[in-house]
């Protein structure tokens, strides 16, 4: 069955503190793979596009990776404002739609 | 750069009734797909729309319906509402059809309560 998951489901940082979130997937013969940030009371936003393992896309402070089995988000020197939901999808086998992690929420304190 | 246009934003309903939702894509954008988002499940694919066909379903009872005006404006209905259908209704656009191989930019939401 295809499947994303995302960890961990929270996470707290302070200021600058640098750190990672995962998105692991099993989907064969993989289209893509997608973050979307979400901030509350809005609709996801997107934020890359991996196609293939070792590939890496950077803006700002994001930094995302893709191998075969999962993705990273890495999150330098972070500020409050990139508090938000992350999510991670990937499109089915049959590329028909996009199956969601459930997401990891971010919370960046000064 | 108009983006992607929700109504109604909030909304409750009760047990039984039916609800429309309302959806305009950015403009020049063919393609319209419907997600729910619950704390427990995520997002859920609902359906996509694409010149006024559904393309694709996905894994949701038949009191989920659309439609896609010759506009591309969408609608989306739920009969004999369920608690469980409260929700965030969220509908998202792009530029060529396939919701599972391109970049969807999304609305902000219609937030369904069912009392």
């Amino acid at each position: 069955e295809d499947q994303v998951t995302q960890s961990p489901e929270a996470l707290r940082l302070q200021e600058g503190e640098s750190s990672s979130l995962n998105c692991s997937y099993t989907v064969s013969g993989l289209r893509g793979l997608f973050w979307y940030r979400q901030d509350p009371g809005k609709g996801p936003e997107f934020l890359f596009t991996l196609y293939s393992a070792g590939e890496e896309k950077e803006k700002e402070r994001l930094k995302a990776t893709l191998t075969k089995k999962e993705s990273f988000l890495h999150i330098t020197a972070p500020k409050p404002e990139d508090s938000a939901t992350y999510l991670c999808a990937v499109p089915n086998q049959a590329g028909t739609a996009l199956i969601f992690g459930k997401g990891t929420t971010l919370s960046v304190s000064s | 750069k108009a983006g992607v246009t929700q109504t109604p934003r909030y909304l409750i309903k009760t047990r039984g009734q039916q609800v429309t939702l309302s959806c305009s894509p950015i403009s020049g954008h063919r393609s319209v797909s419907w997600y729910q988002q619950t704390p427990g499940q995520g997002l859920q694919f609902l359906f996509e729309y694409f010149s006024e066909t559904q393309r694709n379903k996905g894994n949701f009872p038949g009191r989920f319906s659309g439609r896609q005006f010759s506009n591309s404006r969408s609608e989306m209905n739920v009969s004999t509402l369920e608690l469980g259908d409260s929700a965030l209704y969220l509908c998202a656009s792009s530029l060529v059809r396939g919701t599972g191989a391109n970049v969807l930019t999304f609305g902000a939401g219609s937030r369904l309560t069912v009392l």
